[in-house]
Order: structure tokens, then sequence, then C-alpha cells
């Protein structure tokens, strides 16, 4: 069982809703990650946030706005999106941040943008 | 740009049979490697962390790495349908930063 939990699963919307991902760690960890995912492609990723902080943002479109309100949770808002959006979403978790620990994945958002 | 490479796939073994999973990278001071493994529709899982020369096993497992030629393999060992899944390789990169780089996986097929 992952220790990173993802919500919802599945969503599905439209280019003009606004919607939320959420993420919820219980590791302790103080480095926490949004990736993208498209079919057949290794993770790409989309925001860093260390200690609370945002520390990377790879040039990440302003449709997709991250938020971590204390450092178990972080959530990714979403507004006006587009089809190519549809990917399944990633939340992942490690220690710090900044040094050498694995990442630890939540069983992802698989989104659908119509 | 940092860079790491995979044998693309797809690779099929025999049930029973070794799989021998290969990446190389381009950054020298990456430190921190790892493999993970991801199913069909789910999410990467991590299997294994190696972090100095030599070989590290853990149970069917086996991570090789070698600094030196910018190498890092993972072995498994009697191999299983339940393995038959997307393997990919990640890498650490030097400065502060520490982003991971993932190659662009293996897919592997163990046929029975």
């Amino acid at each position: 069982d992952t220790e990173v939990t993802q919500t919802p699963k599945h969503l599905v919307m439209g280019m003009t809703n606004k919607k939320s991902l959420k993420c919820e760690q219980h590791m302790g960890h103080r480095a926490m990650y949004w990736y993208k995912q498209k079919a057949k492609k290794p993770p790409e990723l989309m925001f860093v946030y260390s200690y609370e902080k945002l520390s990377i943002n790879e040039s990440v479109p302003s449709r997709f706005s991250p938020e971590c309100p204390n450092s178990s949770l972080l959530n990714l808002h979403l507004h006006a999106l587009q089809p190519e959006d549809s990917a399944l979403y990633l939340c992942a978790s490690s220690q710090q941040g900044g040094d050498n620990s694995p990442l630890h994945f939540g069983n992802g958002t698989r989104l659908t943008v119509t | 740009q940092k860079e790491v490479e995979q044998n693309s796939g797809p690779l099929s073994v025999p049930e029973g049979a070794i799989a021998s999973l290969n990446c190389t990278y381009s950054d020298r001071g990456s430190q921190s490697f790892f493999w993970y493994r991801q199913y069909s529709g789910k999410s990467p899982e991590l299997i294994m962390s190696i972090y100095s020369n030599g070989d590290k096993e853990d149970g069917r497992f086996t991570a090789q790495l070698n600094k030196a030629s910018q190498y890092v393999s993972l072995l498994i060992r009697d191999s299983q349908p339940s393995d038959s899944a997307t393997y990919l390789c990640a890498v650490t990169s030097s400065g502060s930063a520490r982003q991971l780089t993932f190659g662009s996986g293996t897919q592997l097929t163990v046929l029975p």
C-alpha cells in the first residue's frame, strides 16, 4: 500500500472547468512533487515543494497552479485546461528535497480533458 | 541537458530466465540511482536504490553500478510473468537541486 494518497483516482473535466487534485503523505517527508506522465513516456517534473516552499517550477503553464498548505498536503489547481493536458498526474514525496533520497509516488490521478 | 538512456526494448524473456536491463547517464557527478517498476496504468514503484559502485542484491533483484563507465543495470533472476512491466531508470543530478531524471523506460515481458 502506498503511503502517498492521491484523490481523485479519475477526473473528467471540460475546458472551462476548475478542479483540484489532492495529495497527502504521512511519511514525515519535507519535499513533495507533481509529475505529469503521458502514455508510454517517463514522468515529467512539473513542480517541487521543499519545506512548503516552491523550489522548482519547470516552466509549467499558468493553468496549473500548485499549493502546499502544509508539509503533508499538496494540491494542484486546474483551470482552463486543454485536451492535450490529459495525462496521469503523479504526486511524490521524498525526505528533504535536494538530497539523494528516493521519491515515493502516489497512485496517480488519471485526468481526461474534454 | 542531463540525459539518462535505457535500451528501449521491448524485452522478452522466458519464465525462469534472467532479465537484464541497462541504463547509461551523462552527468558524471550523479550520486544516486534508482530503478522503478511501473505496471500499465499504475504509478512507478521503487524497487532498488544504489549509491556506490558494485552490486546490491534484494531478493531476485540485483542492481549494478559502475560510476566510471556511467552505467547502471538491473538484473532480475528467475523472472516471473508478474515481473512484466516497464522499468524506469532514474538518476539524481549533481548540483544543489538534485533533480531526478528518468530514462524512457524498458518494457519487459516474461513469457510463461
